[in-house]
Formats: structure tokens, C-alpha cells, sequence
């Protein structure tokens, strides 16, 4: 158990449609990052927010946003879904805003858009 | 842009033979991290390397860091099935050191 939580941990919905993953990081994490793994694919860094600032920003989609709140939990909203959204989404926290922070990674948000 | 060039893309082994995936970076890198994802789960942290040229052992994984810390390599000895998963490295790169992900590596371990 990584102690980073994420809620749902399977979601089905429709193309068009617009749905929230919920993040809770790790006791005492500042850190939140979001990152998309498609099958068969690595990786995809999306968004990181420190200390409820965006820090950095990757490959994230217009049609995607997110936010950390004052209790450190992050929500990140997918909206105007298309099929290619389908995938993993994994949420890590670390306690630092850097690079050499370990990030330890909750079991991901598999989203299956129809 | 930066990138972390990860190789091979997947490899099968025989148990009990050895495996090694590289990891190369178009720029100097100021950290490296290991992580390691079985099938179905998430990544995990493995390890950290910092300094150049460094090397450190975890049982049968030997992580490495180039003396340019531009490359790095994750050799394990004698595989066993529970080494199956992927493998990924990440590398601390620019000026907010942000960390640049391989595609990683797919081992598959035949018993």
C-alpha cells in the first residue's frame, strides 16, 4: 500500500461525457502528479501541483484541467471524452516539488470511454 | 525537446539467465529513478541514482549511473518469474529538474 488513494478505480462512460478522478496523496505530501498510460504505453506525465500551485505542466489535453485543494487531495477533470481517452490514469505524490523526489504512485483510475 | 531513450521495448528470458535495459538521455541528467510496474499494477520506486558514475546493488539488481549521467542501466542476475513486469526509468532534467520518463522495458520471464 502506497498510501496515495484514488477513487473510482474503474469508470465506464459514454464519448462526450465528462467525469472527475479524485486523488488523496500520501500523508504529508505536498506533490500530486497525474499521469495517463494507455495500453501498451508508457508513461504520459500530464500535470503536477505543489502546495495547491501548478509546478509543471506536460501533455495535457485543453479538454483536460485539474486542481489540488487546501487539503492537499487533486481532482483531475476529463471532459467532451473521446474514444482515445480510454486508459490508465495513475495519480503519485512526493513530498518535494523536484525531480529526486520518490514518487509513490496509488493503483490508478482505468476509464473506458464507449 | 528532452527525452529518455529506453531499450529494448521488451525482452523474453529464460529463468535463471540475466537481463539488462538502458536508459539514454539526450541531455545531462541530474538524477535517475527506477520503478518497476508488474502486470495489472502500478509503478513502484526501485531506487535513485545521483552521483556520476554511481553504482548501487539491490540483491540480484545492479543499477548504474554514467560518469556523463547521460545513460544508466538495470542489470538483474539470474531472473526469476517475480522479476516479470516493466521497467521504467526516469530521469531529473532542465532547470525545475522535472523528471523525463522512459517507455520502459516489458520482461517476460519463461519458467
Amino acid at each position: 500500500d502506497s498510501g496515495v488513494t484514488q477513487t473510482p478505480k474503474h469508470l465506464i462512460t459514454a464519448t462526450g461525457q465528462r467525469v472527475t478522478l479524485r486523488c488523496s496523496p500520501r500523508s504529508g505530501d505536498l506533490s500530486v502528479y497525474w499521469y495517463q498510460q494507455s495500453l501498451d504505453q508508457g508513461l504520459q506525465f500530464l500535470i503536477q501541483y505543489y502546495n495547491g500551485e501548478e509546478r509543471a505542466k506536460g501533455n495535457i489535453l485543453e479538454r483536460f484541467s485539474a486542481q489540488q485543494f487546501p487539503d492537499l487531495h487533486s481532482e483531475l477533470n476529463l471532459s467532451s471524452l473521446e474514444l482515445g481517452d480510454s486508459a490508465l490514469y495513475f495519480c503519485a505524490s512526493s513530498v518535494t516539488s523536484f525531480s529526486t523526489g520518490e514518487l509513490f504512485f496509488g493503483e490508478g483510475s482505468r476509464l473506458t470511454v464507449l | 525537446g528532452q527525452q529518455v531513450m529506453q531499450i529494448p521495448q521488451y525482452q523474453h528470458v529464460q529463468e535463471g539467465e540475466d537481463f539488462t535495459t538502458y536508459c539514454n538521455s539526450s541531455t545531462t541528467l541530474s538524477n535517475i529513478q527506477w520503478y518497476k510496474q508488474r502486470p495489472g499494477g502500478h509503478p513502484v520506486f526501485l531506487i535513485q541514482l545521483v552521483k556520476s558514475g554511481e553504482v548501487k546493488k539491490q540483491k540480484r539488481l545492479t543499477f548504474q549511473f554514467g560518469e556523463a549521467k547521460k545513460n544508466s542501466s538495470l542489470h538483474i542476475t539470474a531472473t526469476q518469474t517475480t522479476d516479470v513486469g516493466t521497467y521504467f526509468c526516469a530521469g531529473g532534467a532542465g532547470n525545475n529538474r522535472k523528471l523525463i520518463w522512459g517507455l520502459g522495458t516489458s520482461l517476460a520471464v519463461n519458467p
